[in-house]
């Protein structure tokens, strides 16, 4: 069954610890995105990755970090940095058949709260 | 640079009303529009996008939306609302337009509620 996983579905941290929130897709697409997602403020573009190996800040990126080591697999790394974590994530990825066929499909989101 | 303006965070209509979603664009050049769904602790679900075939797009789950450059608007509408359709609306436009696009810029989110 193909799609996005994101796991784990809630996830509590203790303020300065780093935290890794899981993505990976079996659907065979090149693109995958990391979305930060806060009440009334839709969603803001954390980072995102067109190839394996390559990936590129987004909108908010300070206090994040990512690797794209597989092709399947995008994980993100909350750090002590990020001052206000607390959020619901999303990640999505990217069918890349053209500008006209090119859908972003998401994941179910992992909830991070910050005690 | 493109960027998307929904009017209403929330909406709020009896079951078998008329929904309208509002969500307007500015783009500077042709744009690729998307409307998503989202449920209570859930991913984003895709309802419809414009690609510049059709103006009129249809979607799922009985949604449709029309596209109109000179108001450079994209409202999201469905005849008959169901308890079912009470949700999160997201729309979103390419950061490339009708480029390959590499992201997403979504719209602050329109809280549909449905009452019986």
């Amino acid at each position: 069954d193909g799609g996005i996983t994101q796991s784990p579905k809630y996830l509590f941290r203790k303020e300065g610890q780093n935290v890794t929130l899981s993505c990976e897709q079996n659907l065979n697409h090149d693109a995958m995105y990391w979305y930060r997602q806060d009440p009334g403020q839709g969603l803001r573009l954390i980072y995102y990755s067109q190839i394996v190996n390559d990936f590129q800040k987004g909108d908010i990126a300070e206090g994040y970090s990512v690797s794209r080591e597989k092709k399947e697999s995008f994980p993100l790394t909350v750090t002590s940095a990020q001052k206000n974590p607390t959020a619901f994530y999303l990640c999505a990825s990217r069918t890349s058949g053209g500008p006209v066929t090119d859908t972003q499909y998401f994941g179910p989101g992992t909830r991070l709260t910050v005690l | 640079a493109q960027s998307v303006t929904q009017l209403g965070s929330h909406v709020s209509v009896s079951e078998g009303a008329l929904v309208l979603l509002r969500c307007n664009y500015s783009s500077s050049v042709p744009p690729y529009l998307f409307w998503y769904v989202q449920y209570p602790n859930q991913g984003l679900q895709l309802l419809l996008k414009y690609t510049s075939a059709a103006t009129l797009v249809k979607g799922i789950n009985g949604f449709e939306a029309e596209f109109k450059k000179s108001e450079t608007s994209f409202h999201l509408t469905k005849p008959s609302a169901h308890m079912s359709d009470a949700a999160e609306y997201f729309c979103a436009v390419s950061d490339r337009g009708n480029q390959a696009g590499t992201a997403l810029i979504f719209g602050k989110g329109t809280t549909l509620s449905v009452s019986s």
